[in-house]
């Protein structure tokens, strides 16, 4: 009963050639989010949709991109993977009154 | 800015024995808090989290956290760990019920479980 569902598991992908990773929930959550998160640290917001409204953080780099066709769901672009973009990339939902809910992950190699 | 603190990045505990896992968080308004985890290679677990109300909260697998505001701290504990709970522990703090803003992670703390 997978509620949030990330594609592909794991990905590899070239320097600077454009990677789409894809989230989709079951949970009719208005609220989906991107989570950054490299080996050893802390998951890093990198941008969420409030319904369509679209929600960048400061400090995303412009390489990184989002789309969100419909409710259930949302793909993060990156245009021009560098090697130090190689991480886990986590999707999580929420409504604005309950807990986010988390996917699998990406696992993000760049070679 | 809102912040979170993990000061401890691996504890070792024997299986059998208690643990306490430490969170400070730093944050001008009400926080809403919550305790993840992440087993290798996997997403984020909730285990438990704290809005309003009582500040002593139980969750999922045995583990329960308090809320203490005069010391800024949400502290994960449990009274009898198992080989299972070996994982990474994150602590997060949101500006809302949902996070609907986005939550912000403490670094985690490594939890290693003897034998």
């Amino acid at each position: 009963d997978a509620m949030v569902i990330q594609n592909p598991r794991y990905q590899v992908t070239q320097f600077g050639k454009p990677v789409t990773l894809s989230c989709s929930q079951t949970l009719n959550h208005n609220v989906m989010y991107w989570y950054q998160q490299k080996s050893s640290q802390a998951p890093k917001l990198l941008f969420h949709y409030y319904d369509k409204d679209f929600n960048n953080e400061a400090d995303t780099p412009d390489n990184f991109q989002s789309r969100r066709p419909n409710t259930s769901f949302c793909f993060l672009d990156i245009r021009s993977p560098g090697l130090g973009d190689a991480a886990m990339y986590l999707c999580a939902t929420s409504r604005w009154d309950t807990e986010a809910f988390f996917g699998q992950g990406t696992r993000l190699t760049v070679v | 800015a809102q912040s979170v603190t993990q000061p401890d990045i691996h504890i070792t505990v024997s299986e059998g024995a208690s643990l306490e896992l430490r969170c400070n968080y730093s944050y001008g308004a009400t926080p809403y808090l919550f305790w993840y985890v992440q087993s290798p290679g996997q997403g984020l677990q909730l285990l438990l989290k704290y809005f309003s109300g009582d500040t002593l909260v139980q969750g999922i697998k045995g583990f329960e956290a308090e809320f203490k505001r005069s010391q800024s701290s949400f502290n994960l504990r449990k009274p009898s760990v198992h080989w299972s709970d070996a994982a990474e522990y994150f602590c997060a703090v949101g500006s809302t019920v949902g996070g609907a803003d986005g939550l912000t992670f403490g670094k985690g703390t490594h939890l290693i479980i003897q034998p």
